[in-house]
């Protein structure tokens, strides 16, 4: 059973950066046909894709994060990273990461951590 | 604004059956990406009910289905249980190579 968990600061400030890892457990992040992502959600609002990550290291941006964000991974540790620049108020959201296989379809994901930006 | 559109909220009383609307465009349902819906409880990640369109995964009831057609797709839930009340999210992809989500839809169970 893959399980994902997301762990990082809980709050950051205006203008300063979003740094988030997900570690996964139960398969390797270099293995098979996956990507590995990072999402969002503002509180009452809903998701937003921000990027993926895949097994060969390839990522692919929302174009609406690009100029701010990079998804990088750690294989020796089995975990991916995010860190989105240049953080306001809007960017305050609960942060999931998820496997992607297929269609495309997150079929597994972290539990969601809430970040806060604010001084 | 989401670039999958869906309606805010439905409702339907116990044992009822409700449909969600996704409607897209061209550039992603339209052009022959698969869709995908998600239930999410308050509190809780996303969890995936159908994918491709309209298959359920294994421990997900035979109450949940999935259609697709055109540039629009639709979940329906029969015989609607207290359970199923959650927000509902239909996802696709676009020609932009973007993932791409509808803003959700709150289903009240009365």
């Amino acid at each position: 059973q893959v399980q994902l968990q997301e762990s990082g600061p809980g709050l950051v400030k205006p203008s300063q950066t979003l740094s988030l890892t997900c570690t996964v457990s139960g398969g390797s992040i270099t293995s098979g046909s996956y990507y590995w992502s990072w999402l969002r959600q503002p509180a009452g609002k809903g998701l937003e894709w921000i990027g993926r990550i895949d097994t060969s290291g390839s990522t692919n941006y929302n174009p609406f994060f690009k100029s701010r964000v990079t998804i990088s991974k750690d294989t020796a540790d089995n975990e991916f990273s995010l860190k989105l620049s240049s953080v306001t108020a809007a960017d305050t959201a609960v942060y999931y990461c998820a496997r992607v296989i297929g269609g495309p379809l997150f079929d597994y994901w972290g539990q969601g951590t809430l970040v806060t930006v604010s001084s | 604004q989401s670039v999958l559109t869906q309606p805010p909220s439905v409702s339907g009383a116990p044992g009822q059956r409700v449909t969600i609307s996704c409607t897209g465009s061209s550039s992603n349902i339209g052009a022959g990406y698969d869709v995908q819906w998600y239930q999410q409880l308050p509190g809780t990640a996303p969890k995936f009910v159908i994918y491709g369109n309209n298959y359920r995964p294994s421990g997900v009831p035979d109450r949940f289905s999935g259609s697709k057609s055109g540039t629009s797709a639709s979940l329906a839930i029969t015989g609607l249980q207290a359970e199923d009340e959650a927000n509902y999210y239909c996802q696709s992809y676009d020609s932009n190579l973007t993932v791409v989500f509808g803003g959700g839809t709150k289903l009240t169970v009365l």
